[in-house]
């Protein structure tokens, strides 16, 4: 099947700062790209959906502020934690899909620890 | 709105043991239905998918048939062995594939040898 990657898988950074997460995918064109945030023992709940070379649609709740996504090319989507608080401390993952393709291709996640 | 249910974890299984993981879904029209597994430490993998009612999704010995009638899609594997310890999600979709999922809960499955 089509691969997705992430980076970093891990990062850990002090409250206040930046935090930037890179999804890509390596071998289709991504039309559409989606942010997951996934809390301990619990399910993936849907942040945002970027389009290529358009804005990002945010979910009720999410501050589209804090977590600013940006989907330049058909093969990059980063979604930027910005001045991170313990509380975003989460796996962020996210997906792919080329079209109509019935298929969505996960990352492997990005762990987030904000202390 | 769409929403998907499935059955709370943990389960705990013996090796070779049958696995059965309840599923409902409810939607308006006809949503495509998935199983996805997330192994320890790793992203969501799809492990099956059915996109139209009474189709069986299958892969690695696991099944799960699309039912309309009950509104579910409940997954199933004769045989569970060590290695199949993960966390499951049961998803739909509603439309084609520029649309996101809804997931379920996850169920945590554990295989002991």
């Amino acid at each position: 099947g089509a691969v997705v990657s992430q980076h970093p898988s891990r990062v850990i950074c002090k409250s206040g700062t930046s935090v930037k997460i890179e999804c890509r995918s390596l071998d289709f064109q991504a039309t559409t790209m989606f942010w997951y945030r996934q809390f301990p023992k619990q399910s993936l709940m849907l942040m945002a959906t970027s389009n290529e070379g358009s804005k990002a649609t945010y979910e009720q709740g999410v501050e589209k502020d804090k977590f600013l996504i940006n989907h330049a090319s058909l093969t990059l989507s980063t979604l930027t934690v910005t001045s991170a608080h313990p509380e975003d401390s989460s796996f962020y993952i996210c997906s792919a899909s080329g079209g109509t393709e019935e298929t969505q291709y996960f990352g492997p996640g990005t762990r987030l620890l904000v202390l | 709105g769409n929403s998907v249910t499935q059955m709370e974890g943990p389960v705990t299984l013996s090796e070779e043991a049958f696995l059965t993981i309840n599923c409902t879904y409810t939607a308006t029209g006809y949503p495509s239905l998935f199983w996805y597994v997330q192994y320890p430490g790793e992203g969501l993998q799809l492990l099956l998918k059915a996109t139209k009612a009474d189709d069986k999704g299958s892969n690695k010995g696991f099944e799960a048939t699309y039912r309309k009638e009950t509104t579910s899609f409940h997954l199933e594997k004769g045989s569970v062995q060590v290695s199949d310890s993960a966390v499951y999600f049961c998803a739909l979709r509603k439309d084609s594939g520029n649309t996101p999922l809804v997931f379920g809960k996850g169920t945590r499955l554990s295989v002991i040898a």
